[in-house]
């Protein structure tokens, strides 16, 4: 079925430090959304993208529906310690209800 | 707003018991779905539902069984727990006509011995 590539997998970084992760997908998407997961929670919805090329910003969060349409980036600027925890990106066809989801990025603040 | 509410948080059975988890909504969105989060896997889609009374198969859905007499509620199953189900549930709900976004519940730790 179909598959989307998240990466990295995990990221180590420092306060302070930008973050950046990314999903690719084999098929077309017209819908590209990232969540947040916090320990013990569900995954809560960051940002949702509508239209190839669009650039929408929550905070210090940035997310970006590749031209392609097949691709999405997540920037996290000036990291803080709230912001670890799995960051998942999920694709969505005009033909299905379902979403795609990738296997998710874990952010993880060296202290 | 409650939004996604699933029961038990947390659960332990023996291998061979059933039970039923639980999720209601109250957003009247038709779509539901379960999906279950093991590590280094992302979230796998067991079964969905794109309203009342119809239920489909998703990526993983064996030894699971879920059913929808209504729209605010999407139970799911395990017939004969095995070891191998031990895994954290969620329960989402979508509204595709207007947004696409998932809305989850707050997810059930099932450990299976």
């Amino acid at each position: 079925g179909q598959q989307l590539n998240q990466s990295p997998q995990s990221m180590f970084i420092q306060e302070g430090e930008d973050v950046s992760m990314n999903c690719t997908s084999s098929s077309i998407f017209n819908t590209w959304l990232w969540y947040k997961q916090d320990p013990g929670e569900g995954p809560v919805l960051l940002i949702a993208l509508y239209k190839a090329g669009e650039l929408t910003s929550n905070g210090r969060l940035t997310a970006q529906f590749g031209i392609t349409r097949k691709d999405s980036f997540l920037n996290i600027s000036a990291s803080i310690p709230s912001d670890v925890g799995i960051y998942f990106c999920a694709g969505k066809s005009r033909s299905n209800y379902q979403l795609i989801w990738g296997a998710g990025t874990k952010l993880i603040i060296k202290p | 707003n409650a939004g996604v509410t699933q029961t038990p948080k947390f659960q332990v059975l023996k291998t061979g018991q059933s039970m039923t988890l639980q999720c209601a909504q109250d957003m009247n969105h038709e779509y539901m779905s379960w999906y279950r989060q093991d590590p280094g896997m992302g979230l796998r889609l067991i079964h969905y539902s794109v309203g009342a009374g119809i239920t489909d198969q998703g990526e993983v859905p064996n030894g699971y069984n879920v059913s929808r007499s209504t729209t605010e509620d999407f139970p799911l199953r395990l017939l004969s727990a095995a070891p191998s189900q031990t895994s954290v549930y969620f329960c989402a709900s979508i509204d595709p006509g207007r947004s696409d976004w998932a809305f989850f519940g707050q997810g059930t730790r099932l450990t299976v011995v």
